[in-house]
């Protein structure tokens, strides 16, 4: 069956560090990802797209990487801040035979001051 | 309005009771998503409407669950006879599919509990 992992402890780092989450998927063929930001009782915010024909994406401090050999997509934050800290959904779209988007678990990622 | 509108954002109810969870999309998103998502837990692919119809309803739990949309606008996600298991936050999303892009635009949840 289809699925995506993403890391499911919570990533902790310094203010300033970059972060890097990452999302893993199986039996799927997306033609995007995509990388939601949610906070706690609110619904996910989009943040980058990425089309399977596309290696990097950036967008500000946001860089996302997707192989489609590895079937792996990195989430970079730079210069990560406090308020920076959320929950980061990965999500999956176009495979052949639906339209329906699949989203991972999340990771929880907590930046200190 | 300008963003996805969920009501009611909080409802309380008993087991065996009904429930009906509206989504008021964006003006013009021709596709709209019904999401549930347990406490910690990711996010669970309801059903899809593309315009008022529902092209993908994989999703739905049990026969206890139905949604309909009407107008290609509003969306009413309905539970019979709820059950303590379907305790959880009911997020709605809309987009212009078709549109050269997947970004889902998200209202903030009907969060359910049931007792």
């Amino acid at each position: 069956s289809q699925k995506i992992e993403q890391n499911s402890e919570a990533l902790n780092i310094q203010e300033g560090k970059t972060a890097t989450l990452t999302c893993n998927y199986t039996n799927y063929s997306p033609a995007y990802l995509q990388w939601y930001r949610q906070d706690p009782g609110r619904g996910p915010v989009f943040l980058l797209l990425i089309r399977e024909n596309e290696k990097e994406k950036r967008k500000e401090r946001l860089k996302v990487t997707f192989d489609t050999t590895l079937k792996q997509s990195l989430f970079h934050i730079t210069a990560s801040q406090p308020a920076d800290s959320a929950t980061y959904l990965c999500a999956l779209d176009g495979d052949t035979g639906g339209f329906k988007t699949i989203f991972g678990a999340g990771t929880r990622l907590f930046v200190k001051a | 309005g300008a963003g996805v509108s969920q009501s009611p954002s909080n409802k309380v109810t008993e087991k065996g009771k009904d429930v009906e969870l509206r989504c008021d999309p964006i003006s013009g998103h021709t596709a709209l998503y019904w999401y549930r998502q347990r406490l910690g837990q990711g996010l669970e692919f309801l059903i899809y409407f593309q315009g008022n119809s529902a092209p993908d309803k994989s999703g739905l739990p049990s026969d206890r669950f139905s949604a309909e949309r009407t107008g290609e606008s509003v969306s009413t996600l309905t539970i019979q006879r709820t059950q303590q298991e379907d305790s959880a936050v009911y997020l709605c999303a809309s987009n212009k599919r078709g549109i050269n892009t997947g970004e889902l635009f998200f209202g903030e949840g009907s969060r359910l509990t049931v007792l």
